[in-house]
């Protein structure tokens, strides 16, 4: 298997734009991620999915964030409209389990808002 | 919501020397995982633990879920350990919890 894959590895926009990251989950795995990293925060929680459903959304900052997963081999993280305190590392992750399950990271999209 | 401190938050040791990286958890769980991250960024799951120990090359992880503490240990370490170390908690509805990591450099 490829792994977790995300897209795109990294982005430049400027404040007010939509952005929309990707992530494709390993092949059987019911659980989905989403995570912030930034210098000041660390590694934080914004959304996850079970079984395409999302199950807690609350780490998600603020309405300018929305996640949907489709199905169960694609999701998006969307930011509309950005701002440059969402400049930050933006991981995917998926398991097996939401809470039981050894995590697979993607390797990441790194976000600039100017 | 779980409270996850780590400890040491940097660690400078010297190549050879056994490492010690500490995480406590206030709240108990379902599992913890220990996660590195290297400079490039990406981020490698090394262990998920729910009791007792696992060991894989020169990692142990072990796990006390009374005391809810959990150590990595890295024996004979060497420069290409250097990362970021973060533990991680699961349990409940909140997903995981993040601790904020400890910076580890080994020095040839």
């Amino acid at each position: 298997d490829a792994g977790v894959i995300q897209s795109p590895r990294h982005e430049v926009t400027e404040m007010g734009q939509e952005v929309t990251l990707r992530c494709k989950p390993i092949s059987g795995h019911n659980s989905l991620f989403w995570y912030r990293q930034t210098m000041m925060r660390g590694l934080e929680l914004l959304i996850y999915f079970n079984n395409n459903v999302p199950i807690d959304d609350s780490g998600m900052p603020e309405d300018r964030f929305s996640a949907k997963m489709p199905n169960a081999s694609f999701s998006t993280l969307k930011i509309q409209p950005s701002e440059p305190r969402d400049s930050a590392v933006y991981f995917c992750a998926s398991s097996l389990g939401w809470n039981t399950g050894e995590l697979f990271f993607g390797e990441g999209s790194r976000l600039t808002v100017l | 919501k779980n409270e996850v401190e780590q400890s040491p938050q940097n660690l400078t040791a010297q190549e050879g020397e056994f490492i010690t990286i500490n995480c406590s958890y206030s709240v108990g769980i379902s599992a913890l995982h220990w996660l590195q991250q290297h400079p490039g960024g990406g981020i490698v799951s090394l262990f998920m633990l729910s009791s007792g120990k696992k060991k894989h090359g020169r990692l142990i992880a072990t796990i006390n879920i009374q005391e809810k503490h959990s150590s990595l240990h890295i024996t004979a370490s060497h420069p290409r350990d250097s990362a970021v170390y973060i533990c991680a908690v699961a349990g409940g509805a909140d997903g995981l919890t993040f601790g904020k990591g400890t910076h580890l450099i080994i020095q040839p």
